[in-house]
């Protein structure tokens, strides 16, 4: 079965800091993953997300996720952080059991961006 | 393009009361549509998957009775909370599975409802 875990509820970096999101998954079968980006009252907007080919994946804004077969884990990073980048982010992976590619969402992570 | 959008975006009713939710995909046709619950500060949870012209299925503890969903069209997708109590209150996002056949979903804004 699948299942996201991702460590840290809450991170806070300062402005022009490095950001590193974390995000491990567990799935019987190859991984699609997901990363998206929740303003407040706001949709899911995608940030990236892995299929097949190259591990490392960059995505909009400045943010990129590579992926760890051997670690099972999906990082998400940016050099420099942005006051912008302020949101909560889920991490996700497809199921793919069913054929309908239910998404299996991470309980999130709440960034704050310090002046 | 791939734009979903969600009708109304806040909406506030009395216990007891029904209230309609709409999910249309404004750019391309979404055989399979998806509802999702959160709850604040939470993840999303899916609730059921949507596919036109049949009927949906729910995720196991889901109440179909309670939570009617209808998808007559390849653009449209309803749920509808019926007999709404307190608990119902949360943040109902829908998303609409890629049409060219990604395991890629589209998300509408969301909608706030609120039970008093």
């Amino acid at each position: 079965a699948q299942s996201v875990t991702q460590l840290g509820s809450h991170v806070s970096v300062s402005e022009g800091a490095l950001v590193l999101l974390r995000c491990n998954y567990s799935s019987s079968v190859p991984p699609y993953l997901f990363w998206y980006v929740q303003y407040p009252n706001q949709g899911l907007q995608l940030l990236l997300k892995y299929t097949t080919g190259a591990t490392l994946v960059k995505g909009i804004n400045g943010f990129e996720a590579e992926f760890k077969k051997s670690e099972t884990s999906f990082h998400l990073t940016k050099p420099s952080a942005h006051m912008s980048d302020a949101a909560e982010y889920f991490c996700a992976v497809s199921d793919l059991r069913r054929g309908a590619n239910n998404l299996f969402f991470g309980t999130g992570t709440r960034l704050t961006v310090i002046p | 393009g791939a734009v979903v959008s969600q009708h109304p975006s806040r909406v506030i009713c009395k216990s007891g009361t029904s209230v309609k939710i709409e999910c249309r995909s404004l750019d391309f046709q979404a055989t399979t549509m998806f509802w999702y619950r959160q709850f604040p500060k939470q993840s999303l949870m899916l609730m059921a998957t949507s596919n036109e012209g049949s009927k949906a299925t729910y995720e196991q503890g889901v109440e179909k009775d309670k939570f009617l969903i209808n998808h007559a069209s390849l653009t449209l997708s309803t749920l509808t909370v019926t007999s709404a109590h307190p608990e119902d209150s949360s943040f109902y996002i829908c998303s609409a599975r890629d049409p060219q056949g990604t395991h890629e979903q589209y998300f509408g804004p969301g909608t706030r409802l609120t039970v008093t």
